[in-house]
């Protein structure tokens, strides 16, 4: 199994600047993503974490706001830039170990409360 | 509406009791996961289902898969105070089962029990 760690693990911000979390995994992996789960709401995917190129983002959310680093196969950051109340939420990096794997581990999130 | 649809929202038990989870969507569910989720933590992963007619077990909880792929459910045999938490239910539900880690989530069920 992967452990994975996350700094920080929460953080209250001033709204107008910006969070960089960090994913940090015990093994390499495959795969990384970046999830938000909004107050009461379950999760919803932000992107992919590629290696060495650009993130895949999914519809609704775009680089210039959350813009994501994967330089090895062990680490990923995600940033909240030019935060607003609407940005609090908890942010969840998982990993895939290997493609066709039947298993998808969570960290431990990063509560962020923007002012 | 959501794709992922989770019952009951929010489920109060006495300690031994069993009770059951249920996961529907109207799409094929390729691959589904279920998760424990403590207030404001990470997600621990539970059991991975993806044939259809599928069933796992671990300690006192039991996972289905039908055979139709739509519908999974999740069963806990004498509930313990341990078990309380959210239980979510993620899939991939992608055509092929190609969008590994790409998941779309319920809503979650609010599982209390009580002493």
């Amino acid at each position: 199994s992967a452990v994975i760690s996350q700094k920080p693990s929460r953080d209250i911000c001033q709204r107008g600047t910006s969070l960089t979390i960090q994913c940090q995994v015990d093994s390499q992996v495959t795969m990384m993503f970046w999830y938000r789960q909004q107050p009461g709401q379950s999760l919803t995917l932000i992107a992919t974490a590629n290696q060495g190129s650009e993130a895949t983002y999914e519809s609704g959310f775009v680089i210039d706001k959350f813009p994501i680093s994967r330089p090895n196969l062990t680490f990923s950051t995600l940033t909240v830039s030019n935060m607003s109340p609407e940005d609090s939420s908890i942010y969840l990096c998982s990993v895939v170990s290997a493609v066709g794997s039947d298993t998808q581990y969570f960290g431990p999130g990063t509560r962020l409360t923007v002012l | 509406s959501q794709e992922l649809e989770q019952s009951p929202q929010s489920l109060i038990v006495q300690e031994g009791k069993n009770l059951t989870i249920n996961c529907t969507s109207s799409k094929t569910l390729y691959g589904l996961y279920w998760y424990k989720q403590k207030y404001g933590e990470g997600l621990i992963f539970l059991m991975m289902l993806q044939k259809g007619g599928e069933e796992k077990s671990h300690e006192k909880i039991t996972a289905k898969l039908d055979e139709k792929k739509q519908q999974s459910s999740l069963h806990i045999t004498a509930s313990q105070p341990s078990h309380a938490g959210i239980y979510l239910c993620g899939a991939d539900m992608n055509a092929g089962g190609t969008s590994y880690g790409k998941l779309t989530f319920g809503q979650g069920t609010i599982l209390t029990v009580h002493p």
